[in-house]
């Protein structure tokens, strides 16, 4: 079974430009998290999605960020007009409805982002 | 405000020496916790969790951890590190008031075992 897959792995953009990030579940998992790691700091939760509706959005920064996912597959975050501080590592994490909230989510590798 | 601590940036032991990575946590009643390990250019990999009962918890790869509500830690453990468990560790936990249940992670913990 295929996991949870991030592309690009690395992204390096200046100031101003737009960046897409894509997540691609794993195959047949409602849900779909997008976090966030901050240089040397903790992951920090942005979004949720169950299948296509945004479920919980209160961790995205500000409205430069958007979120979608058509038809409840992949995911894309789109950060316009990105900023210095937008830089880290965007992790995109999957899970299957069984046990609740107590549901192991299963992570991607991570897109480094860098803004110069 | 829930909120995680992994007081050690990094943990440096030899091989074969016990490893402990230390987690406490402040959420309002019980959560789940959980560990997740990440190796270099690699995504985060579950290790085990603590949704109920037995407070030693058994995960992949030989580690443990004791979840210990008086001292709010889940400590992981593992008796005897290998070179190959080099990697960074996160701890995180899952309000379970929060119906929808993200994660609060820690900032994470650098383990460095030395042959």
């Amino acid at each position: 079974e295929a996991g949870v897959t991030q592309f690009p792995s690395h992204s390096v953009i200046e100031k101003g430009q737009t960046v897409t990030l894509r997540c691609d579940p794993i195959s047949g998992h409602d849900n779909l998290y997008w976090y966030r790691r901050v240089m040397g700091k903790e992951i920090k939760f942005l979004l949720h999605f169950v299948k296509e509706s945004k479920q919980d959005e209160s961790g995205m920064p500000n409205n430069r960020f958007l979120a979608e996912r058509t038809g409840g597959t992949y995911s894309t975050l789109k950060v316009q007009p990105a900023e210095l501080e937008d830089s880290g590592v965007y992790f995109c994490a999957s899970s299957q409805p069984g046990q609740g909230i107590a549901d192991t989510q299963y992570f991607g590798p991570g897109t480094r982002l860098t803004v110069l | 405000a829930q909120s995680v601590a992994q007081p050690e940036d990094q943990v440096n032991v030899a091989e074969g020496n016990p490893l402990t990575v230390k987690c406490t946590y402040s959420v309002s009643g019980n959560p789940y916790l959980f560990w997740y390990v990440q190796y270099p250019n690699r995504g985060l990999q579950f290790l085990l969790k603590y949704i109920t009962g037995d407070n030693l918890v058994k995960g992949s790869y030989g580690f443990e951890a004791e979840f210990n509500k008086s001292q709010t830690s889940f400590h992981l453990k593992k008796p005897s590190a290998l070179v190959s468990d080099s990697a960074l560790y996160f701890c995180a936990v899952r309000d379970r008031t929060d119906s929808w249940g993200k994660f609060q992670f820690g900032a994470g913990t650098q383990v460095v075992v030395t042959p």
